[in-house]
């Protein structure tokens, strides 16, 4: 059983292309955590979220508490946007992550 | 720093050989967790630490596999006799309270050969 589901598990698009990745759960949450992470295996904190939207340059997160969904979308999309996205639930008794597989992203220019 | 800090980035290491991997989480900040990430997996959760004591290490995959955190703040996981499937990821990251804002460190890519 996996407490976080990610999809799609690979995505191709243009260059250009608005790209959405999805994240469901199925935990009890103190927030949500999208990563990024590079061929290099280094890891970046896009987001946490607890509820609603963020937004940082091209890069919108949302989040259905209620649903228990979250999405992240990449508008305009590029190259350098390649990676393997990772959604991450923190859960509400603090002393776990859950992760999902991540979804690998290669934008073609 | 300003984040959590993992060191080495990467580390290569001989079949057999013992490592250690150190994770400087945000000063101050009381939770820490373990994760390791194999090759096209997710991330899977080694152990967990509440200052310097290690309240859950059930996911530490044997008894090779040793972190600690003697003064709550720095800690370190340590692989004994390395075996080619300990080739991972291993993911830091820390957070200020219970359930509180949680940082992730960049990893250390470990490779057994």
């Amino acid at each position: 059983k996996n407490e976080v589901e990610q999809s799609p598990q690979n995505l191709t698009a243009q260059e250009g292309e608005f790209i959405t990745i999805n994240c469901s759960y199925s935990v009890g949450i103190s927030a949500l955590h999208w990563l990024q992470q590079h061929p290099g295996g280094g890891i970046v904190s896009l987001f946490m979220l607890s509820s609603g939207k963020k937004k940082h340059g091209r890069l919108i997160a949302t989040i259905n508490i209620q649903e228990k969904h979250s999405s992240l979308h990449i508008t305009a999309s590029h190259p350098r946007d390649s990676a393997v996205y990772i959604c991450a639930a923190g859960s509400n008794t603090g002393n776990q992550f859950y992760f999902g597989t991540g979804t690998s992203l290669t934008v073609i220019p | 720093g300003a984040g959590v800090s993992q060191s080495p980035r990467y580390k290569v290491a001989k079949r057999g050989q013992d490592v250690a991997l150190r994770c400087d989480p945000i000063s101050g900040h009381v939770s820490l967790f373990w994760y390791q990430q194999a090759l096209g997996q997710g991330p899977e959760f080694l152990t967990y630490f509440q200052n310097e004591a290690q309240l859950d290490k059930s996911g530490l995959p044997s008894d090779r596999f040793f972190a600690e955190r003697p003064e709550g703040s720095v800690s370190t996981l340590k692989i004994q006799r390395t075996q080619q499937e300990d080739s991972a990821v291993y993911l830091c990251a820390s957070s200020s309270i219970l359930r509180g804002p949680a940082f992730f460190g960049q990893g250390t890519r470990l490779t057994v050969v």
